[in-house]
């Protein structure tokens, strides 16, 4: 089954202990991309990268740390998490030609929480 | 600034009734436009989209949108509500002209609740 997969769906962790949200992909896509979704704000880009070894920053990348060692992963890091950053967090990817047209494939999300 | 607006936090339908969610942007150019779905924990699902062509767009589920330049709006419709419709819709919109990157600008959603 084609998807997008991220671990962990659920986390609660501390201020300043250092977390990776994975995310796996099984259809091949070139482009890959993190968001996070606050309520009221909509989804913002975090990351992306449009393909192995090329990443570059989204609107709201400060805290933030990503690779992309391998075209199936790109896992999303948090070197010092603070209580900011808190939200729904999404990765999504699509080929080439669905980046140009806007569609995304999404995981289901992975919801942190930062006490 | 460019921006995507969903001026309805929530909509409120009874199940048989057409539902209209509204979506208006601010983008310069001929843009692209999005419609997607998320059911409660679940991802984002691509509903439809408008690229050129017939300003009526069908999409999944039964939903059409209606893409007015005039109006540089992009409402998101079904002529016969299911309570199955109930999730959360987001537009988003891709500017064409220059250096996007190809980022999509996202309104922040609005929750449609279909009643029984």
């Amino acid at each position: 089954e084609a998807q997008v997969t991220q671990n962990p769906r659920y986390l609660i962790t501390v201020t300043g202990k250092k977390l990776t949200v994975t995310c796996s992909q099984n259809m091949n896509h070139e482009y890959m991309s993190w968001y996070r979704q606050d309520p009221g704000l909509g989804l913002r880009q975090i990351y992306y990268s449009m393909n192995v070894e090329v990443t570059d920053k989204g609107d709201v990348p400060e805290g933030y740390k990503v690779s992309r060692k391998e075209k199936r992963n790109f896992p999303l890091i948090l070197e010092s998490p603070s209580p900011n950053q808190t939200s729904l967090y999404f990765c999504a990817s699509s080929p080439i030609a669905g980046v140009q047209t806007g569609e995304l494939f999404f995981g289901e999300g992975s919801r942190l929480t930062v006490l | 600034a460019q921006s995507v607006a969903q001026p309805e936090d929530q909509v409120n339908v009874a199940e048989g009734n057409p539902l209209t969610v509204k979506c208006t942007y601010s983008v310069s150019g001929n843009p692209y436009l999005f419609w997607y779905v998320q059911y409660p924990n679940r991802g984002l699902q691509f509903l439809l989209k408008y690229i050129t062509g017939d300003n009526l767009v069908k999409g999944s589920y039964g939903f059409e949108a209606e893409f007015n330049k005039s109006q540089t709006s992009f409402h998101l419709k079904k002529p016969s509500a299911l309570v199955s419709d109930s999730a959360l819709y987001f537009c988003a919109v891709r500017d064409v002209t220059g250096d996007s990157n190809y980022q999509l600008i996202w309104g922040a959603g609005t929750k449609l609740i279909i009643k029984p």
